[in-house]
């Protein structure tokens, strides 16, 4: 199976950092990456799909990149709204398991 | 709106068996793969099991193979989970959730409010 390690998996932030989440896949899935974000007591919310294209409604200060076995999820200016915990997902091979990775929970400093 | 409600959850012995439940609403149901993905308690996402638009490609995680099957009823717009030998470690939040275009590996854009499962004597 795929493993997906996202680094850190806490950060501290302020509003207005540029803050960057890695993801790394144990072999390559090409653009088959998703990043997800979850507030506490809430299902996640879908950001990004196939590595970079922005999920329809999501402020264009999140951006992700990467191709193969490395990804980043980056928010150009952190705002308050942002405080969360965001999780990557490969979506390379179905079946088997369509792998979360971790997670990296964003809290304010 | 684009709404899925699951519900089934509950207290439950270990051994013993659960059925949830997930109610899709404005939106094609078959039209789209739909997914099973859980959270325990203060940890990270799980993908449980898969099942595309006619149900033809089914596919579940090595935790919980053999022991629980999805199923849905296009019809009915639902989806289903049936978890049998339920141990400890099935307890967890359990989301339904949505692909965002039609096929099993595309990226979730829709989830349920999640329905809790507890395995507990």
């Amino acid at each position: 199976d795929i493993q997906l390690t996202q680094s850190p998996s806490f950060l501290s932030a302020s509003v207005g950092d540029r803050v960057t989440i890695t993801c790394r896949a144990s072999q390559g899935i090409s653009s088959y990456l998703a990043w997800y974000q979850q507030k506490p007591g809430k299902a996640p919310k879908l950001l990004i799909y196939a590595a970079s294209t922005l999920q329809s409604g999501v402020p264009s200060r999140f951006s992700g990149s990467g191709s193969g076995t490395e990804f980043t999820l980056t928010i150009s200016s952190l705002q308050p709204e942002d405080f969360a915990t965001y999780y990557c997902q490969q979506l390379n091979s179905y079946p088997p398991p369509l792998t979360f990775g971790g997670g990296t929970k964003v809290e304010i400093k | 709106e684009v709404q899925l409600v699951e519900s089934g959850g509950g207290l439950v012995q270990p051994g013993r068996s659960l059925r949830l439940s997930c109610a899709a609403s404005g939106f094609t149901f078959d039209d789209y793969a739909m997914h099973w993905v859980r959270q325990a308690p203060g940890k990270g996402l799980e993908w449980v099991s898969g099942i595309s638009w006619n149900s033809g490609s089914i596919g579940y995680a090595d935790s919980v193979k053999g022991r629980f099957t999805i199923s849905r009823d296009n019809a009915k717009n639902s989806l289903y989970l049936q978890m049998n030998s339920l141990r400890a470690e099935d307890t967890a939040l359990y989301y339904c959730a949505k692909v965002w275009d039609s096929s099993e590996n595309d990226a979730f854009d829709i989830w349920g409010q999640g329905t809790m499962v507890t395995v507990s004597s």
